[in-house]
This record gives C-alpha cells, sequence and structure tokens, in this order.
C-alpha cells in the first residue's frame, strides 16, 4: 500500500492548510485512514481516523474542533485541514492505513507531510 | 498530553532484556485488548511491533513480546540487539478512538 503525501509546507502564522493523503483507488474504502502528528523531537500523537466508505470520523479529544478530517473517495484521498496555524502547528503530519483498533501494519504509513508554521 | 503513561527512558546491554510498560486506566488498556506497540527509528516512519496485546505480525521476532495485566500493558525485548536501540511507543484502542504513550527511548549500552 502506498499512501502519498506531499512532502513538505511552509505556512504563516494564521493561514490554513489543508494536507491530502492518496491512496490506491482499489483499497482505499477497505480501511480507516489515520492522521498522527509528531512535532519536533516529540513523541507521536494520535489525532484522529476516517472510513472513506461513509466518512465516519473520529477525533482524539485534544483534536477534536481543532482539526478537520475528511476525505474524498472519488479520488481515492484523505484530507487533514489545520485553520489558524500556530508556531506549535509545527511537525510531522502522517497519515496511515489503520484499523480501527489503532493497528497500523508496515508499508501502510505515507512519508509525512512536514509542516512549518514561521513569520 | 497523553492519557498513557510510559517510561521515559529504559537500557540494557547486548543480551539482556527490556521490558517497557504502558499504564492507563479501566477505560482504555484495562478494557480493550486492543493494545498494539511501534517502534520509531529517528527520522522513519513508526514500525508495528505487537498488536492486539500479544500477538507479533509476521517477520517480526519472537524476541519481542507483549502482555497485559490490569490497566497496564508490557513490551518485553528479550536478546537485546544494537539495532533494538529505538524509541517504543504504545497505542490503546479507547472505545472511541485511540491514543499513543509518550514513548519510550530504548538505549543499548
Amino acid at each position: 500500500v502506498q499512501l502519498v503525501q506531499p512532502g513538505a509546507e511552509v505556512k504563516k502564522p494564521g493561514e490554513s492548510l489543508k494536507i491530502s493523503c492518496e491512496g490506491p483507488a482499489d483499497t482505499f474504502g477497505t480501511y480507516w485512514i489515520a492522521w498522527v502528528r509528531q512535532r519536533p523531537g516529540k513523541g507521536l500523537e494520535w489525532m484522529g481516523i476516517i472510513h472513506p466508505s461513509d466518512s465516519d470520523t473520529r477525533y482524539s479529544p485534544s483534536f477534536q474542533g481543532q482539526v478537520t478530517i475528511s476525505v474524498d473517495k472519488a479520488i481515492s484521498t484523505a484530507y487533514l485541514q489545520l485553520n489558524t496555524l500556530k508556531a506549535s502547528d509545527t511537525a510531522i503530519y502522517y497519515c496511515a492505513r489503520s484499523t480501527f483498533f489503532g493497528v497500523i501494519a508496515d508499508h501502510n504509513w505515507g512519508q509525512g507531510t512536514l509542516v512549518t508554521v514561521s513569520s | 498530553q497523553s492519557a498513557l503513561t510510559q517510561p521515559p527512558s529504559a537500557s540494557g546491554s547486548p543480551g539482556q532484556s527490556v521490558t517497557i510498560s504502558c499504564t492507563g486506566t479501566s477505560s482504555d488498556v484495562g478494557r480493550y485488548d486492543y493494545v498494539s506497540w511501534y517502534r520509531q527509528y529517528p527520522g522513519k516512519a513508526p514500525n508495528l511491533i505487537i498488536y492486539q496485546v500479544t500477538e507479533r505480525p509476521s517477520g517480526v521476532p519472537d524476541r519481542f513480546s507483549g502482555s497485559k495485566s490490569g490497566d497496564t500493558a508490557s513490551l518485553t525485548v528479550s536478546g537485546l540487539q544494537p539495532d533494538d536501540e529505538a524509541d517504543y511507543y504504545c497505542v490503546s484502542h479507547t472505545g472511541t478512538t485511540n491514543v499513543f504513550g509518550p514513548g519510550t527511548k530504548v538505549t543499548v549500552l
């Protein structure tokens, strides 16, 4: 499985960003797509998951209301929307093909999008 | 801020064993047998080494084992090797979503 993300984005504080995660069309609707954040030098944070078949979305409490996860099944692409960016949003954002229970097998991760928020 | 707790670091000499704990609550680790463990090398995506508390994906050596007692899950790495030096994260299902532990840095002395 190959999930394709943009490699890097540079934004200014206050701007918005929508990160894409494109997967293989034939299996895109069969697994949940998870988003995971990793700030520089810090640990992994589970942001939420979405099922492409019906857009059922589950956010982690820390990220509820702070980000928007969506999917366009027609183009096999999931999205992570970040609004009103702050310096603290600087991080690598991974998408991954996951089970509902948090199991992400090897080769099911996107390469990660490094988001830098700086004036 | 993680709802799970892990020791920030653990270490052992080559050939020794190290055990990492992952403590949650009766609402996550204690309630569900959906605890996974990931290993992450610097600059790389995580690798799955244990799922459903005790299961190993194919290709993961049996030096890695998982267990759970009450609200605490554990990962044991036996026969430590130099390339076991990495960050290790637990993940637990919470009923509606999942949560990572803060990670444990394992050092092979």
